[in-house]
């Protein structure tokens, strides 16, 4: 049973250009959150996301970020116009069902580099 | 101030050795409070748990001060492989799955 997959593993893009980040639940999960790492900082939450819907985007910068989990396939979080700023860890994480108590699973996460 | 308060070390100790690590929240609602590892800036990884009348598992120990908002972790007879950094956890406003987190606590464990 694999666990959560993100893809790519490192993303090199220049300032200007768009990253898109990738992410498989584990299997049967159904509920997707996006964390962001930046240098020398803990994780910030970005977003949380259901199959097709967004539950809660209070993370996420107001312009240039964007995140999707469609019906089928991964979930995608998208940097348009990327600055270096964005550089950072962004690590995607599923759950089963939601709750206080329930266990979250973190992907190896996509190292975002922007020359 | 920040949400979840952690000294960020480093905390250099020889193996065998007994450390603890402290932690402060600042939302008195939060109910859900963790200890999380974190290798190289690798995913992070659940440790434990951490409920009001204290747990332990193995060499490792949490417990929960609701009263002073105030979290800690104590690891006993210290392994070279615990060193990494330990990130204390709590679930954040509006309760569910939405993880505040600690800047983290680095330990090196050195012979």
């Amino acid at each position: 049973n694999a666990g959560v997959m993100q893809n790519p593993r490192h993303l090199v893009r220049r300032r200007g250009q768009e990253a898109r980040l990738r992410c498989s639940p584990m299997k049967g999960h159904s509920h997707v959150y996006w964390y962001r790492q930046l240098p020398e900082e803990g994780l910030k939450f970005m977003v949380y996301l259901q199959k097709e819907n967004i539950i809660d985007e209070s993370g996420m910068p107001k312009e240039r970020f964007s995140a999707e989990f469609p019906k089928e396939g991964p979930s995608i979080l998208r940097i348009q116009q990327v600055v270096r700023g964005d550089s950072a860890a962004y690590f995607c994480a599923s759950s089963l069902m939601t709750g206080e108590n329930e266990k979250l699973f973190f992907g190896s996460g996509t190292q975002l580099s922007v020359l | 101030r920040k949400e979840v308060e952690q000294d960020p070390g480093p905390f250099n100790v020889p193996e065998g050795a007994t450390v603890a690590f402290n932690c402060t929240y600042s939302n008195s609602a939060s109910q859900s409070f963790f200890w999380y590892r974190q290798d190289c800036r690798k995913e992070p990884k659940l440790l434990m748990s951490v409920y009001s009348s204290g747990n332990e598992d193995g060499r490792f120990t949490a417990q929960l001060n609701r009263a002073s908002q105030y979290i800690s972790l104590l690891i006993r007879d210290s392994k070279l492989s615990d060193s990494a950094t330990y990130l204390c956890v709590v679930n954040g406003e509006g309760g569910g799955n939405k993880l505040t987190f600690g800047t983290g606590t680095q330990l090196k464990v050195e012979l």
